[in-house]
């Protein structure tokens, strides 16, 4: 069965700090997609990225950079210098193979940067 | 800037009572999702249409849920009768995907209901 998990239910953080949202996944095939995405206060879901399997380089952009590792199964989001308009609650996901529209969500990270 | 738009983005009701969920979906997507958000399930898929065909509505209670695409600009979500174990935020998400490869899914506001 495919499963993500994002052990860290709250993170609390101090302006410019960085900071790693962990997430592990699980999954039996060999061909899928990871994804994070981010809801502020708003509530709207937004997309931050997708990785494929095939793909483990690391990705940067601005301050957020993400580590692909699937020796370890995990999909670590890290926050360079955070600001505190990144408060927020991330999802990481995972589709199924050869059907990226379904996605499983792990449960989610609160972040809380304060000024 | 094309947005998903859902209506209401609020409702309370009382046990028993119906509940209809409306989706506008961005001009152009032909693929539309229903999801659900509790504190205690966290994101689940409910169903989700393509080319307003339904593709899968496995996770969505058929005894009381029903999805509809009446037309392209318009998915329903409906509960009947409601119960206050459906209290959640109802999000409606579209793309422009075609499954085999991934097209980002653009999340709308949602709906918060409160069944009482």
């Amino acid at each position: 069965a495919q499963k993500v998990t994002q052990a860290q239910t709250e993170i609390s953080v101090v302006e410019k700090e960085d900071v790693t949202l962990d997430c592990v996944y699980e999954t039996r095939d060999t061909t899928y997609y990871l994804f994070w995405y981010k809801q502020p206060p708003s509530g709207e879901l937004v997309f931050l990225i997708r990785r494929n399997s095939f793909d483990e380089q690391n990705e940067i952009s601005g301050r957020y950079s993400w580590n692909f590792q699937k020796s370890t199964s995990s999909f670590n989001f890290t926050i360079t210098a955070s600001q505190v308009v990144d408060s927020a609650v991330y999802f990481c996901a995972l589709s199924e193979p050869y059907n990226t529209d379904k996605l499983i969500f792990g449960t989610g990270t609160r972040l809380q940067v304060f000024p | 800037d094309a947005r998903v738009t859902q209506t209401p983005r609020d409702k309370v009701t009382e046990m028993g009572q119906e509940v209809t969920m409306r989706c506008q979906p961005i001009l152009g997507h032909n693929t539309v999702f229903w999801y659900r958000q509790t504190m205690k399930q966290g994101l689940e898929l409910l169903a989700y249409f393509r080319n307003r065909a339904p593709l899968d509505d496995s996770g969505m209670p058929k005894d009381r849920f029903s999805a509809e695409m009446p037309d392209a600009t318009l998915a329903t979500l409906k509960i009947q009768p409601s119960e206050p174990r459906d209290s959640a935020v109802y999000f409606c998400a579209s793309s422009s995907g075609q499954g085999a490869t991934y097209n980002e899914q653009f999340f709308g506001p949602g709906t918060r209901l409160t069944v009482l």
